[in-house]
């Protein structure tokens, strides 16, 4: 079964940074585009970024409200795309989803609290 | 950039068929993919429909999904409602740096 499973969310400072994983399963990663995209309270989904396969560049692109803060990378070998953010801000509290339309997957999602 | 314009609520009744729109606010609904999900309460979206009509397995035939570019939007259509059909549906189609768009979402309720 393809299973997209994150971790790493929790409580963070504004200004402070945490990494996000997201482990892949059931699927060929080294095929996939993976990208991140989030839910804020009560509001709508909104892409955060992508990175693109190795055989396509693995080039990173990002959202403008979050180009310049957070990083995406991956590790074929793992089977992982990881989601560096730093310089965090109250409005980046949300839940944060790992999703690949290579097989039309989401993760459960893992929630990011910024708070002081 | 382009926008993706959903009705904020639809409701129907079971049984019956809905259709939810998604508008795209400028260039054309044909030239990039359009996505489908489902989000119900508590849970994490699924992906209904994908590249404008295709179904994931283990989606059922009654969702469907086409594009009208004399209107510009995509739709989703469910046929034969069913109480679990309640939850939010959202749209995404991509721009021309195949960034992801999503429409605002539509909150479905089966009366």
């Amino acid at each position: 079964d393809v299973q997209l499973v994150e971790s790493g969310g929790g409580l963070v400072k504004p200004g402070g940074s945490l990494r996000l994983s997201c482990a892949a399963s059931g699927f060929t990663f080294s095929n996939a585009w993976m990208s991140w995209v989030r839910q804020a309270p009560g509001k709508g989904l909104e892409w955060v970024g992508r990175i693109k396969r190795w055989t396509d560049g693995g080039t990173t692109d990002y959202a403008a409200p979050v180009r310049g803060r957070f990083t995406i990378s991956r590790d074929d070998s793992k089977n992982t795309v990881d989601l560096e953010m730093s310089g965090l801000k109250a409005e980046d509290t949300a839940i944060y989803y790992c999703v690949t339309n290579y097989v039309q997957a989401w993760g459960q999602g893992t929630l990011v609290t910024v708070s002081s | 950039n382009f926008m993706l314009t959903q009705p904020h609520s639809v409701s129907e009744s079971p049984g019956r068929p809905v259709t939810i729109s998604c508008t795209r606010s400028s260039g054309s609904i044909a030239s990039n993919y359009v996505q489908w999900y489902r989000q119900r309460p508590g849970s994490a979206p699924t992906t209904l429909i994908y590249e404008d009509n295709q179904r994931p397995s283990g989606v059922p035939a009654r969702f469907s999904g086409s594009i009208d570019s004399s209107s510009n939007s995509a739709s989703l259509t469910i046929s034969g409602l069913k109480t679990e059909d309640e939850a939010d549906y959202y749209c995404q189609s991509f721009d021309s740096s195949n960034h992801w768009v999503f429409g605002g979402g539509t909150k479905l309720t089966v009366l």
